[in-house]
C-alpha cells in the first residue's frame, strides 16, 4: 500500500525560530493535506493543496506540493508555544474511479517542541 | 456548530472483554469514518460510511471489529473479543461531500483511549 514517510520524526526548537519538515511518498498523490493534533485532540487541518507546485500559505504557515506529486513540505515562521503538537501530511488513495478524500494515508508524524 | 462527539474518552478492559465507542458526526456531514491511532504511529483508516452504506471496510478486522451507522447519522464501533494490541485511540471524523466528493478536510472528534490489559 501507498506509504508516506515524515522527517524529522521530532523537532526542537526555540520560541521564535522557523520550523521546516517534510513528506515523501512512494507513489503518486492528487492532494496533499497538512494536519495538526494537539495532545488529547483529534487532528485539525492546517493547509489543503491540490495541484503539482502548488504554494499555500494559512498564516504563519506555507506549505507546497512537489511537482513530482511525490513530496510536499511545511514550513512554521516564527514559531511561538502553541505550535507545539505533532504535524501530519496525509494523502488520499487513488481508485480506479478517481481520489478517494475519505481514506486518507497519514505519515507517522513530526513532534515539535517549542521552548519559551 | 457542534463538533464531532465520541464516548468514552477513556476505557480500560481486560483482553477477550468487548468495548463499544459511539460517535456523532457534525450535522449535515454524509461521511462517517472510523481511525484507530497506535501511539507513536498516524491515524489508520478502519472504516469509512456513505450516509448509513459501507463505502471502504478493507482495513477492518473483520473477526472481531463491527460497527453500524443506522439512520445514517450517529455510528458505533465495537470490538469483540478484544486483544492487547487494540490498544490505541479510536477516532471518528466526519466530513461534507459533494456529489461524492470532499474537500479532503475530515473533522475529528477527540477520540476515545483504549488500553487493554
Amino acid at each position: 500500500g501507498q506509504q508516506l514517510n515524515q522527517s524529522p520524526q521530532s523537532m526542537f526548537i526555540q520560541e521564535g525560530e522557523d520550523v521546516s519538515m517534510n513528506c515523501t511518498s512512494s507513489s503518486i498523490f492528487n492532494t496533499w493535506l497538512w494536519y495538526k493534533q494537539d495532545p488529547g485532540e483529534g487532528p485539525v487541518l492546517l493547509i489543503a493543496l491540490y495541484k503539482a507546485g502548488e504554494l499555500t500559505s494559512n498564516g504563519r504557515l506555507t506549505a507546497q506540493f512537489g511537482i513530482t506529486r511525490k513530496d510536499s513540505f511545511l514550513n512554521i515562521s516564527a514559531s511561538i508555544p502553541s505550535d507545539v503538537g505533532i504535524y501530519f501530511c496525509a494523502g488520499p488513495s487513488l481508485n480506479a474511479g478517481g481520489t478517494s478524500y475519505g481514506k486518507l494515508t497519514f505519515g507517522q508524524g513530526t513532534i515539535l517542541t517549542v521552548h519559551p | 456548530e457542534a463538533g464531532v462527539a465520541q464516548s468514552p474518552r477513556y476505557k480500560i478492559i481486560e483482553k477477550r472483554q468487548s468495548v463499544a465507542f459511539w460517535c456523532n458526526p457534525i450535522s449535515g456531514h454524509a461521511t462517517l469514518y472510523w481511525y484507530q491511532q497506535i501511539l507513536g504511529q498516524g491515524p489508520k483508516l478502519l472504516i469509512q460510511f456513505q450516509n448509513n452504506g459501507v463505502v471502504d471496510d478493507s482495513q477492518l478486522p473483520k473477526d472481531r471489529f463491527s460497527a453500524e451507522r443506522l439512520k445514517g447519522v450517529d455510528s458505533t464501533l465495537k470490538i469483540q473479543p478484544a486483544k492487547l494490541e487494540d490498544s490505541a485511540v479510536y477516532l471518528c471524523a466526519s466530513s461534507l461531500d459533494h456529489r461524492g466528493k470532499s474537500t479532503g478536510e475530515l473533522f475529528f472528534g477527540e477520540g476515545s483511549r483504549l488500553t487493554v490489559l
